[in-house]
């Protein structure tokens, strides 16, 4: 069956680093979708990883563990703007996204 | 970059009314969109697949007759909310993606339905 692991809330101080984990089980994986959320928006692009490894892209990395079914997201240099929720979404197939709940990140001052 | 457009981005009717949304692609063709629907502080529900010429494949417990989907050209669909009622009160947001396997998901800024 298809199962996302995201912790549901994360909380970090501006100017720091934080991780967000994602575990999943899917079936005809086809590479995995980081989105960012704000509250009563819809969920922007952030990064898309198909291979094994880290990819970086200004203050956001994404890394890729096909063989271990993980995933995470790196935000650096925490800005008060970040507060919002992360959702990690696997690929199935060509174009069935599978959404979690995703992980409410909480910047404090 | 990719950009999808939806319209209206708020909208308040009275129970027993029908609303349209529409989705547009605005610099790529999307033979292929998605219509959802986040509850508050839940994560997204897929709706229904919309395909370009063709019937929209609907998720489980999706009604139908009661979410129409119109998927007319390579640049637009739609979703007709039929006779809504409060419950139906919603975010509603859709999504396309390019042809390539790297294309990300694009969203709409969605559509707030209250219906009163």
């Amino acid at each position: 069956g298809q199962n996302i692991d995201q912790p549901t809330e994360m909380t970090a101080t501006e100017g720091a680093i934080v991780q967000i984990n994602c575990t999943y089980q899917t079936s005809g994986f086809n590479g995995l979708f980081w989105y960012q959320q704000h509250a009563g928006e819809a969920p922007t692009f952030l990064s898309y990883n198909v291979l094994d490894g880290l990819e970086e892209k200004g203050r956001f990395s994404s890394f890729l563990s096909r063989s271990k079914g993980y995933s995470y997201l790196l935000l650096k240099e925490l800005q008060m703007k970040d507060s919002a929720s992360y959702l990690c979404a696997p690929l199935e197939g060509n174009y069935q996204l599978i959404w979690g709940a995703g992980t409410k990140l909480i910047i404090k001052p | 970059g990719a950009v999808v457009s939806q319209h209206p981005s708020r909208v308040i009717c009275k129970s027993g009314t029908s609303v349209k949304i529409e989705c547009r692609s605005l610099d790529f063709q999307a033979t292929t969109m998605f219509w959802y629907r986040q509850f508050p502080k839940q994560s997204l529900m897929l709706m229904a697949t919309s395909n370009e010429g063709s019937k929209a494949t609907y998720e489980q417990g999706v009604e139908k007759d009661k979410f129409l989907i119109n998927h007319a050209s390579l640049t637009l669909s739609t979703l007709t909310v039929t006779s809504a009622h409060p419950e139906d009160s919603s975010f509603y947001i859709c999504s396309a993606r390019g042809d390539r396997e790297s294309s990300p998901l694009h969203f709409g800024n969605g559509t707030r339905l209250t219906v009163t």
